[in-house]
């Protein structure tokens, strides 16, 4: 299996501009989580869908995020307009259940720069 | 979700057993107790992860003590590439959110 795939790796844009970041969960799995990391603010956790629908989006920062998931194999985390503060690394994960034997996987992550 | 407290940084010999130790005072009886680690600008990696018994896998083992309120990972024969930050973490029973503190940054030496 590939793994949790993410595109793109390195994102650099300009204060203001749409943000568009994208995720492949492993097949077969129903949960998908977004994650971001900073080193303010450590590795937490935004939002998760099960079947494809938004389960907890508590960790949202703010209007300007949106995710989607159209689909069982496609996700994606959306910032409009975004900001300098939205500088960090943004990591995808899936897993199988909801139980505690459910490992999350990590795909490699997205480093956004915005200037 | 239970609070975890590890120590901020540990060094470690290459080829030498890796413990690093995780207090979890107040975790309750249906909180697993999970370990990830995170290998420079990758994502975290799963580890291992227990209840109450000790438990082993081809990457490490789980000490958790009798009380539940500690436990120890260990690494039995660290290399170069076990260097990482290693997070603990107790999680729910049921329940997806993975709570991330700080971590412990294991710095393996030659």
């Amino acid at each position: 299996d590939a793994g949790v795939i993410q595109s793109p790796r390195h994102e650099v844009t300009e204060m203001g501009q749409e943000v568009t970041l994208r995720c492949k969960p492993i097949s077969g799995h129903d949960y998908l989580f977004w994650y971001r990391q900073t080193m303010m603010r450590g590795l937490e956790l935004l939002i998760y869908f099960n079947n494809n629908v938004p389960i907890d989006d508590s960790g949202m920062p703010e209007d300007r995020f949106s995710a989607k998931m159209p689909n069982a194999s496609f996700s994606t985390l959306k910032i409009q307009p975004s900001e300098p503060r939205d500088s960090a690394v943004y990591f995808c994960a899936s897993s199988s259940g909801p139980l505690s034997t459910d490992t999350q996987y990590f795909g490699p992550g997205t480093r956004l720069t915005v200037l | 979700d239970a609070k975890t407290t590890q120590p901020t940084s540990m060094d470690c010999a290459e080829g030498r057993a890796a413990n690093l130790p995780c207090n979890h005072s107040t975790i309750s009886g249906n909180e697993y107790v999970y370990w990830y680690r995170q290998i420079h600008s990758q994502g975290p990696q799963y580890i291992i992860h227990g209840l109450k018994n000790n438990e082993t896998n081809e990457m490490a083992s789980l000490i958790i003590t009798e009380d539940r309120k500690s436990s120890t990972l260990i690494l039995p024969h660290a290399t170069l590439r076990d260097t990482a930050v290693y997070y603990c973490i107790v999680r729910v029973s049921y329940g997806n959110k993975l709570v991330f503190g700080a971590g412990t940054i294991l710095r393996v030496k030659s």
